[in-house]
């Protein structure tokens, strides 16, 4: 059975760097990748950005190009995303989905369960 | 970045209802397109991906159709648990994009 399983919540003052884990089992991790979505109070859903399980390959969203990286640790099947520079813009859920391990045409078919990152003075 | 447009943003419907979702894209996408629920406090989940395969799990009730630019997602005799946020999301080119939810009530 696939799970993703999120750090807990978050709170950071402007300026600061927040980094969510997303831990996988169920599965074998290099043979798919990993995106993130965020969603702001309210609002729907963002893209923020992919990488492969398998190569370590990533893609970001122009937004937030420059101030994200996504990384994995194999040995623990973990996926890590870590934005930096905080504003209010950016308090919101984060959640981890299962995707392809290229990119292409791969849907997101598994989530975890959402980590909620407030960022306020 | 292909645009997303769904439509209506707000959709009122009761139970036994047939009800449909459109998407529409600023770009060919092909049939790379998927259709995920959300409920409050919840992780989306897929419901259609390739425009028009079910999710394993995913009750019959739930289709998708389109290619190219026009998507639509239809659910046929509406269940309580039906009432939701319904986001459409194309894969196609990979800066993914998302469209803007329609919310469907009672």
């Amino acid at each position: 059975q696939v799970h993703l399983v999120q750090s807990g919540a978050e709170v950071k003052k402007p300026g600061a760097s927040v980094k969510v884990s997303c831990n996988t089992s169920g599965y074998t991790f290099i043979n798919y990748g990993i995106t993130w979505v965020r969603q702001a109070p309210g609002q729907g859903l963002e893209w923020m950005g992919w990488i492969s399980g398998f190569t370590g390959n990533t893609n970001y969203a122009q937004k937030i190009q420059g101030r994200v990286s996504l990384t994995t640790d194999k040995s623990t099947n973990t996926a890590y995303m870590e934005l930096r520079s905080l504003t209010s813009d950016d308090t919101a859920t984060y959640y981890c989905a299962r995707t392809g391990a290229y990119v292409g045409h791969d849907p997101f078919d598994f989530w975890g369960q959402g980590t909620m990152v407030t960022v306020s003075s | 970045d292909i645009q997303l447009t769904q439509s209506p943003s707000t959709l009122s419907a009761s139970i036994g209802d047939r009800i449909t979702i459109t998407c529409r894209a600023s770009e060919n996408v092909n049939v790379w397109l998927a259709w995920y629920q959300q409920k409050p406090g919840r992780a989306p989940k897929l419901l259609i991906y390739k425009a028009s395969t079910l999710q394993s799990g995913v009750p019959s009730r739930f289709s998708g159709s389109g290619s190219g630019t026009e998507f639509s997602l239809t659910i046929t005799s509406l269940q309580p648990e039906d009432f939701a946020t319904y986001y459409c999301h194309q894969y196609n080119h990979f800066l993914y994009t998302f469209g803007q939810g329609t919310k469907l009530e009672i």
